[in-house]
């Protein structure tokens, strides 16, 4: 597609259940990003994939959350157990790569509600 | 990573020129600064980027002096739709492979008629 595709635009959850959140990015782009975003907050990093790199965990809150990127494309953020603090928007974001002179191209996020 | 700074609000009227800057002392050598415009219920969108001097493109111009120390949006003739939050970033790369970049929690910039 034209822009960076992220579903479910929003999701309920009961607290303790697992949650997947999915990202397609803009084609070709090679790095991708997750980041989310609390209630009139700035943006937290999360996670950074480039290309086959090993991807940059350090933005990760807890051993509850996980994310994959399949073949280069696809990912999907898993937030194990959820709790109330979770609630957030989950903003993905991707780049063409290196060599790039603009900047991300974010998603319109994935609005999660713990309840 | 560089910090930045910056106003946690502004008001600007139609019509209005609005300058928005960002104190970020600690930029490297490395770094370029990105600015983004996020509005209600949507991800952030890049607006301009610069490493020094001034940049200028159909949305906005970008202004850095020479010690890149700070640098200011600046949105010419702004009209309603301009209400955002505005984010200054500073990070390694002219796009690409940027890692970690720190948003903070923005300008939010309201325009009244």
């Amino acid at each position: 597609g034209a822009g960076v595709s992220q579903s479910p635009s929003n999701k309920v959850t009961e607290k303790g259940k697992d949650v997947e959140l999915r990202c397609d990015p803009i084609s070709g782009h090679t790095a991708l990003y997750w980041y989310r975003q609390s209630l009139g907050q700035g943006l937290e990093f999360l996670i950074y994939f480039q290309g086959n790199s090993a991807p940059d965990k350090s933005g990760l809150p807890s051993d509850r959350f996980s994310a994959e990127r399949t073949g280069g494309s696809v990912s999907t953020l898993t937030i194990q157990r959820t709790q109330q603090e979770d609630s957030a928007v989950y903003l993905c974001a991707s780049l063409p790569g290196p060599g790039a002179d603009y900047g991300y191209t974010f998603g319109s996020g994935t609005r999660l509600t713990v309840v | 990573l560089a910090k930045t700074t910056q106003p946690i609000s502004m008001d600007s009227y139609e019509g209005q020129e609005v300058n928005i800057t960002c104190s970020h002392n600690n930029i490297a050598t490395n770094d370029y600064i990105t600015w983004y415009q996020q509005f209600p219920s949507q991800g952030p969108r890049f607006i301009i980027q610069g490493y020094k001097t001034k940049v200028t493109n159909e949305v906005a111009s970008l202004f850095i002096p020479a010690d890149r120390k700070s640098s200011t949006l600046s949105l010419p003739r702004v009209s309603l739709s301009d209400t955002a939050v505005y984010y200054c970033l500073v990070g390694e790369g002219s796009g690409g492979s940027q890692g970690n970049l720190i948003f903070g929690k923005g300008t939010k910039l309201s325009v009244k008629p």
